[in-house]
């Protein structure tokens, strides 16, 4: 079955980077997107981008220059990278999975919670 | 890109239908026909329930139903259910080739 399983709960301070991993199993990994998004507490969802399996990327413009997207098909697994964290980037971070120009995200991994507190 | 505007809070009693709105604008929700609905229940993550304005993915229920008008999409829950009691957010695809979500709507069963 479609599995996108994400790396565990994270703690930074405020300017350190936070690196979350989504690794995927159950289908072809090649065949489809890989999208972040995330929710901060109490909060709505908030699409922060996308990558494909060749590492083309397409970022949110809230969140060009601050986020990083990166692949590795050799273990199925994508990894996202955010900078220069604030108090208000605490949010869960949701890696979700888009069958090319299909515009919706049809399977979702469990969330990562990354709390940013000095 | 701003969030898409959804009502806050919309109810309704066991076996009744509810509809909700996701208004947007010409660069997204009356630009495409990739609007897209999902459900999240507390603690969990969001759940694909339509797609492409008015399709449904095998296994949600049909009593779940969507269309557009314009820069408007809607939701329909028929048969209201206890279970169906949570957050629903739209997304639509944006001519940016970007993508934005609904400021999420609550669904309370009474």
């Amino acid at each position: 079955q479609v599995q996108l399983v994400q790396s565990g709960a994270e703690v930074k301070k405020p300017g350190a980077s936070v690196k979350v991993s989504c690794k995927a199993s159950g289908y072809i990994f090649t065949k489809y997107y890989i999208h972040w998004v995330r929710q901060a507490p109490g909060q709505g969802l908030e699409w922060m981008g996308m990558i494909n399996a060749g590492g083309g990327t397409n970022y949110a413009p809230k969140f060009r220059g601050r986020v990083t997207m990166t692949v590795d098909t050799s273990t199925s697994t994508v990894y996202m990278d955010l900078s220069s964290l604030r108090s208000d980037d605490t949010a869960i971070y949701y890696c979700a999975r888009e069958l090319p120009s299909g515009c919706y995200f049809d399977y979702w991994g469990q969330g990562t919670l990354a709390t940013v507190s000095s | 890109q701003s969030a898409l505007t959804q009502p806050a809070s919309v109810s309704g009693s066991p076996g009744q239908s509810i509809t909700f709105s996701c208004t947007g604008t010409s660069s997204d929700v009356g630009a495409v026909n990739h609007v897209s609905w999902y459900q999240q229940h507390p603690g969990k993550a969001p759940k694909l329930m339509i797609y492409d304005v008015s399709n449904r993915p095998s296994g949600v229920s049909d009593r779940f139903s969507a269309s557009k008008s314009g820069n408007t999409a809607s939701l329909t829950i028929s048969g209201l259910q206890a279970e169906d009691e949570a957050d629903y957010y739209c997304n639509s695809f944006t001519s940016s080739s970007t993508y934005v979500f609904g400021t999420g709507t609550k669904v309370t069963v009474l």
